[in-house]
């Protein structure tokens, strides 16, 4: 168990341009979350992944924002057009099935700043 | 829609000094309720979790915390704090109103806990 990882730990890119971020879960680890981190506030929820299945996504995910979990493990968050108030802690989150409630384990994160 | 109040978003203590950090809850259904610790530019790492059965949930590093249905509260306590316990606290609620298998977490804002020598 290496934990979820996230790549890059930082970005700054400029207005406009398009990012992406990666995310590797925990192996075997079937769903996996994005979540967003804005200064002073909670993680709120993006999208939701079981295995490759996007099954769901949040109003704060405008049609800038993409992801994808091809072949179910890693998985991919593009930001195209990024604006400054695309400037957060993006973080992924990873979890096994188990029939119930299970514990979300966190990456370190992807810290974005749009100038 | 559930959502979580965190109280106090600044809780400054002493070393050894016992601290609560309040959290309520509101959801029309069935809950599970967490608390997430995150030092400064990490993620988050699970403290403890309440799914069901006992209210007195106990966590990682001497923390724990009493989940209250009519209070619809879930408060982390600490007897004896160390420096180390310097970080931002978020606690957060999990259920499935939204039917299927996605038990996405809503959190609070979080409360930062400064432990002074």
């Amino acid at each position: 168990d290496t934990g979820v990882s996230q790549d890059p730990r930082h970005k700054i890119t400029k207005r406009g341009q398009n990012v992406t971020f990666r995310c590797d879960p925990i192996s075997e680890h079937n769903r996996l979350y994005w979540y967003r981190q804005t200064l002073g506030q909670g993680p709120e929820f993006l999208t939701y992944f079981q295995n490759e299945a996007q099954l769901e996504k949040s109003r704060l995910l405008s049609d800038r924002f993409s992801a994808e979990r091809p072949k179910g493990s890693f998985s991919t968050l593009e930001i195209q057009r990024t604006e400054q108030g695309d400037s957060a802690m993006y973080l992924c989150a990873s979890s096994r099935r188990g029939g119930g409630v299970e514990t979300q384990y966190f990456g370190p994160g992807t810290r974005l700043l749009v100038l | 829609a559930q959502s979580v109040t965190q109280l106090d978003s600044q809780v400054p203590v002493f070393e050894e000094a016992p601290v609560e950090l309040r959290c309520n809850y509101s959801s029309s259904v069935s809950v599970y309720l967490f608390w997430y610790v995150q030092y400064p530019n990490q993620g988050l790492q699970l403290l403890l979790k309440y799914l069901s059965g006992s209210t007195l949930v106990k966590g990682i590093n001497g923390f724990e915390a009493e989940f209250n249905k009519s209070q619809t509260s879930f408060h982390l306590r600490k007897p004896s704090v160390h420096i180390s316990d310097t970080a931002e606290y978020f606690c957060a609620v999990s259920d499935l109103a939204s039917g299927g298998s996605n038990y996405k977490l809503t959190f609070g804002k979080g409360t930062l806990l400064t432990v002074n020598p």
